[in-house]
């Protein structure tokens, strides 16, 4: 079983409609990120969190919300989602400590907003 | 500019032949140096971790970090037609505001072709 998931895989909306993208991990790491990837620019941090009550904004948190649940759940809102979030979507987690740069992928999220 | 830059490619290979990558940055407070590999449709996965300068190997694949340069590479060894993927490298700092933020470049795309 896949270590960290992402619901759903795929999902289309219409502008303006908010959205949920859910992310679970059974790592039992304390940290998990949210990234975009646009073709050709990498991955963009969105949000990150180092624990349930420690969230940060990433260098693309415009018209992104976020909410840790538990240790285990990290969810994205796209509270009016516009065209230009078209976009793949992946959640990461990390341990903390000398390993927190290595951080491990779901599959991602191929989100389309028409 | 990009604080890291990475050729898009396509790169096309032979089967069995060296695959040459590498990334360029700007940013001298990286000292943390990841690649990632991404097949179609899934999340990146983590292929080599290194710190600071110097050469890591693994089995095929040896990363090299050329701080002074601000320059990374990773060679793949007897390419295989499996090792077609995207490669992403990824970069980040001790910072601890920066909250272990991985900085990536574009990726590029290598076809090995039996």
């Amino acid at each position: 079983d896949a270590d960290v998931t992402q619901t759903p895989r795929n999902r289309i909306t219409k502008t303006g409609k908010r959205i949920m993208l859910e992310c679970s991990q059974t790592k039992g790491h304390d940290r998990m990120y949210w990234y975009r990837q646009d073709p050709g620019l990498g991955l963009q941090l969105i949000y990150y969190s180092f624990d349930v009550k420690d969230i940060n904004k990433g260098e693309i948190s415009d018209g992104y919300s976020v909410s840790r649940q538990a240790q285990a759940k990290f969810s994205l809102s796209l509270e009016s989602a516009i065209p230009n979030q078209t976009a793949l979507y992946f959640c990461a987690t990390s341990d903390s400590g000398p390993y927190a740069n290595e951080q491990f992928f779901g599959p991602g999220t191929r989100l389309t907003v028409l | 500019q990009k604080e890291v830059e990475q050729d898009p490619g396509p790169l096309s290979v032979p089967e069995g032949a060296i695959v040459s990558l590498n990334c360029t940055y700007s940013n001298s407070a990286f000292q943390y140096f990841m690649w990632y590999r991404q097949y179609s449709r899934k999340g990146p996965e983590l292929l080599m971790y290194t710190y600071s300068s110097g050469n890591k190997e693994d089995g095929r694949f040896t990363a090299q970090v050329d701080k002074s340069s601000k320059y990374i590479s990773l060679f793949i060894r007897d390419s295989q037609p499996s090792d077609s993927a995207t490669y992403l490298c990824a970069m980040s700092s001790m910072i601890k505001a920066a909250g272990n933020k991985l900085t990536f470049g574009g990726g590029t795309r290598v076809l090995v072709k039996p």
